[in-house]
């Protein structure tokens, strides 16, 4: 079982509209997590930082309910530019375990 | 932000010779850097954490003297992937953690490896 899944996508979106997505992590006694932004071959970017009380940062939205083991990110006003693979990221004792992606493809 | 360098960004080479990719912090002192493989539509995977002045510690399944990791420096640590094959052929990511910061690691624009 791999330690973070993800559904790989791809979601289509229209401009403007919203879009989530979850992935779900094995190990309970991760410390942290964070989505990453991941652009075709290229390095990933920090997107946010996901707190146990929800955080929000622009159109963004994250989630983590620790108690199912899963983490969320929303999506609002859906820009073309936010076309990318997005990537969960659970940090485990200082390691970074990287979820396979989901790709979102935002239309005009 | 804090900004972290790969040299070469891209390299091809025959079946056989060594490769080395070097991983640089450019505005902080990197006590701890990483290195990652990216194979297409997978996720990253950790090869090892690479620590200035002491030996990589490797992840299970990474062999130690076909990926060579040297961290001479608070600035610099290199992967060296030995007698390279086509299936070593992939994306290579170093990241860097801030000695004097939080836990974020900060990502370099990866090398793209492809051995012929």
């Amino acid at each position: 079982r791999k330690e973070v899944e993800q559904d790989p996508g791809p979601f289509n979106v229209p401009e403007g509209a919203t879009v989530a997505f979850n992935c779900t992590y094995s190990n309970s006694a991760s410390q942290s997590f964070f989505w990453y932004r991941q652009d075709c071959r290229k390095e990933p970017k920090l997107l946010m930082s996901v707190y146990s009380s929800g955080n929000e940062d622009g159109r963004f939205t994250a989630q983590l309910n620790r108690a199912s083991q899963y983490i969320s990110l929303l999506i609002r006003d859906s820009k073309l530019s936010d076309s990318a693979t997005y990537l969960c990221v659970v940090n485990s004792w200082g390691k970074l375990q990287f979820g396979a992606g989901t790709q979102v493809v935002v239309t005009p | 932000g804090a900004v972290v360098s790969q040299h070469p960004s891209r390299v091809i080479c025959k079946s056989g010779t060594s490769v080395k990719i070097e991983c640089r912090s450019l505005d902080f002192q990197a006590t701890t850097m990483f290195w990652y493989r990216q194979f297409p539509k997978q996720s990253l995977m950790l090869m090892a954490t690479s620590n200035e002045g002491s030996k990589a510690t490797y992840e299970q399944g990474v062999e130690k003297d076909k990926f060579l990791i040297n961290h001479a420096s608070l600035t610099l640590s290199t992967l060296t992937v030995t007698s390279a094959h086509p299936e070593d052929s992939s994306f290579y990511i170093c990241s860097a953690r801030d000695s004097g910061g939080a836990d974020e690691q900060f990502f370099g624009p990866g090398t793209r490896l492809t051995v012929l």
